[in-house]
């Protein structure tokens, strides 16, 4: 019963490739989010969107498109993967649009070669 | 601006110790101020909150300190446990951005 669920977990590509991570939550929340985590662990938000509208997007390349086909599903696709795209990508999903308690998936570890 | 940090990078404790780990940070306008926590392998896991009008607030053997004087948080954990070894994240939700800013992080771990 996985609150916050991402796929894949491991995400190893090459440079120029085009790859999508996928994300669901099963808590019934309106507001989703993506972070990435890079190398040092430092934590920085990308996108939140709340009930399927995008609210926050963080001066994040537009290689990078979110997709929210519904309240429960926040997917990330990337496109023409660069070297520095490598980090590990969480999904998170809160209750309040504020975003104070987040539940966050698991992580993708995406390596861009 | 947005900003976070941590006073340590690191902190080793003993076991059944107890453990502070602190936290700066700059923006006065924040609502809430989080402390997380990050296992490994898996993602940030809400520990407590404690709202800017507070100083303290306590859960289970957690106690969080606000000084809003210095901007300055703090996390104890009373007993340190092994299951304690993470990375601990202090965050801030400012009002009306609807977004959490985290800071660096913090890696506790624990020696027996």
């Amino acid at each position: 019963d996985t609150a916050v669920s991402q796929t894949p977990k491991y995400l190893v590509t090459q440079m120029g490739n085009d790859k999508s991570i996928k994300c669901e939550q099963n808590l019934g929340h309106d507001t989703m989010y993506w972070y990435k985590q890079d190398s040092k662990k430092f934590l920085k938000i990308m996108f939140s969107y709340n009930n399927k509208e995008l609210i926050i997007n963080e001066t994040v390349p537009n290689r990078f498109s979110p997709k929210s086909p519904d309240k429960a599903h926040l997917n990330l696709h990337i496109n023409s993967l660069e070297l520095g795209d490598s980090a590990v990508y969480f999904c998170a999903s809160s209750q309040e649009e504020s975003g104070r308690e987040l539940f966050f998936g698991s992580g993708t570890q995406l390596s861009v070669l | 601006g947005e900003s976070v940090g941590l006073h340590l990078p690191t902190l080793s404790v003993q076991e059944g110790d107890n453990s502070i780990i602190n936290c700066a940070y700059s923006n006065s306008a924040s609502d809430y101020f989080i402390w997380y926590k990050q296992e490994s392998g898996k993602g940030p896991q809400f520990i407590i909150d404690i709202r800017s009008n507070m100083d303290k607030r306590q859960g289970q053997r957690v106690t969080v300190l606000l000084n809003k004087t210095v901007k300055h948080l703090s996390l104890q954990i009373a007993a340190t446990q092994p299951g304690d070894s993470a990375v601990y994240f202090c965050a801030e939700n400012v009002q009306g951005a609807q977004k959490l800013v985290f800071g660096q992080g913090t890696r506790l771990t624990i020696n027996p």
